[in-house]
């Protein structure tokens, strides 16, 4: 089986600017969780979708926002960058329920 | 929420040498997951743990999960220079699929 992907895997976007990233879970896995990894804060969860249904939210604030398609290929959104989003970014899918989850490679995102 | 505190925060071992590396939480978990990070990747997982007192080996991995669930600990038998990277320990919250998790152990092998 194919594992998780994400594109693209880096991007340097500006202030202002808003970025759209992309996940594809394993074949068959159901639930998409989003993750930010800084050095400073370590892993934070941003968000899961399961099933195109948003299922947790972290404590991030409204500028992040994804979506998850029929498909369960999920998209991650954040408007109006500041320098502080600046992270890696990396999904995991797992197969549904509560599941291990498996990660993809993140995409580095830079804002400048 | 609730973070899980893992230590040490980094290891400099030589190559052969056994390491030992653990995670506690005020927080009861469902499940306890240990995962490596090699630098610019996402973590790949080592050894999920579904079962309070289960202990699983993954070759020269071992991992148990703790009888309150609120620790788990990892030892890495005779290590090797590609044992290097960054360690997680992960829980997965009760009936919920939020993930919380440890900062990392940092584990250098001198050969």
């Amino acid at each position: 089986k194919a594992g998780v992907t994400q594109t693209p895997r880096y991007l340097i976007k500006t202030r202002g600017q808003q970025v759209t990233l992309s996940c594809s879970p394993i074949s068959g896995h159901r639930s998409v969780s989003w993750y930010q990894q800084t050095p400073g804060q370590g892993l934070q969860f941003l968000f899961e979708y399961f099933s195109e249904t948003q299922r947790n939210k972290g404590n991030f604030p409204g500028r992040f926002s994804g979506r998850q398609f029929s498909n369960s290929r999920s998209e991650m959104n954040v408007s109006t960058l500041e320098l502080g989003d600046s992270a890696l970014y990396l999904c995991a899918s797992s197969a549904g329920g509560v599941g291990t989850q498996y990660f993809g490679p993140g995409t580095r995102l830079t804002v400048l | 929420g609730q973070q899980l505190n893992q230590s040490p925060q980094s290891m400099f071992i030589q190559e052969g040498e056994d390491v030992s590396m653990n995670c506690t939480s005020s927080s009861i978990f469902n499940t306890w997951l240990w995962y490596k990070q090699d630098p610019g990747e996402g973590p790949v997982l080592l050894i999920a743990l579904y079962k309070a007192g289960e202990l699983t080996s993954n070759g020269r991995l071992t991992a148990q999960f703790g009888i309150t669930r609120k620790d788990s600990f990892l030892n890495i038998s005779a290590s090797i220079p590609s044992d290097v990277g960054i360690y997680f320990c992960a829980g997965q919250l009760t009936n919920n699929n939020d993930m919380r998790f440890g900062a990392g152990t940092r584990l250098t092998v001198k050969p």
